[in-house]
């Protein structure tokens, strides 16, 4: 069964950068462009962060971009601001309609 | 504008079912796929599957394959997500959401309905 691949958890200080990766267990992220992310509140609806790898829906800051090397989709974040503590989800296609999500990450502003 | 509007809170017994509503309005209702996303607090975010209110065909995640059944009503713009023999890991909020055509991200969601299950 496919899978994508998230750390648990990551942290950053205000102003600084992290990177959330996404790794696949197979083909799933390698060889596609249906890679997104959203960032998720409990209780609240996810948000869209960013689409087919490295779009960004109107709305959301150029402090968040995406990128994709071989099988490994990333989340960056730059400026980090006490807002941004969130659990972020990466999400893909893996075919025959066919979607998965990875296992989450939880971003701690320190 | 589009608009995802789910039923609200259950509590469900272990071994019960559940059906979750999602009536959506602002686009044409047979257009586009229902997509069914469950948060749980041990398992994050989990796809479980679509299904197509023009032919209503469905699509279900391997992990939900035998117990989750998926519906719809045309006439009133809504889908259904029924789950079936239900135990205490099913506690979870239960969101319905849209892809739109050609696409591959959820645009819309809905607010989410909490389920708990629990004897």
């Amino acid at each position: 069964q496919s899978a994508l691949t998230q750390p648990r958890s990551v942290s950053g200080s205000p102003g600084q950068s992290v990177t959330v990766s996404c790794t696949a267990t197979s083909s799933d992220v390698r060889g596609y462009d249906y890679v997104s992310w959203y960032l998720h509140h409990p209780g609240k609806a996810p948000k869209l962060m960013i689409y087919d790898v490295n779009k960004r829906p109107s709305g959301v800051p150029d402090r968040f971009s995406g990128s994709k090397s071989g099988n490994t989709a990333s989340l960056t974040i730059s400026g980090l601001q006490a807002d941004d503590e969130a659990d972020y989800y990466c999400f893909s296609y893996v075919g025959d309609s066919y979607w998965v999500f990875g296992g989450g990450t939880k971003l701690t502003v320190l | 504008q589009v608009q995802l509007v789910q039923s609200g809170p259950e509590v469900k017994k272990p071994g019960a079912s559940v059906k979750v509503s999602c009536r959506a309005s602002g686009y044409t209702f047979t257009d586009y796929y229902i997509h069914w996303v469950r948060r749980t607090p041990g398992q994050g975010l989990e796809w479980m599957g679509w299904i197509n209110p023009d032919t209503g065909g469905t699509n279900y995640a391997q992990n939900f394959q035998d117990w989750v059944l998926m519906t719809r009503d045309t006439s009133f713009s809504t889908a259904y997500m029924e789950l079936n023999r239900l135990k205490s890991d099913d506690t979870a909020v239960y969101y319905c959401a849209r892809i739109g055509r050609g696409k591959y991200f959820f645009e819309y969601w809905g607010q989410g309905t909490l389920v708990t299950v629990s004897s």
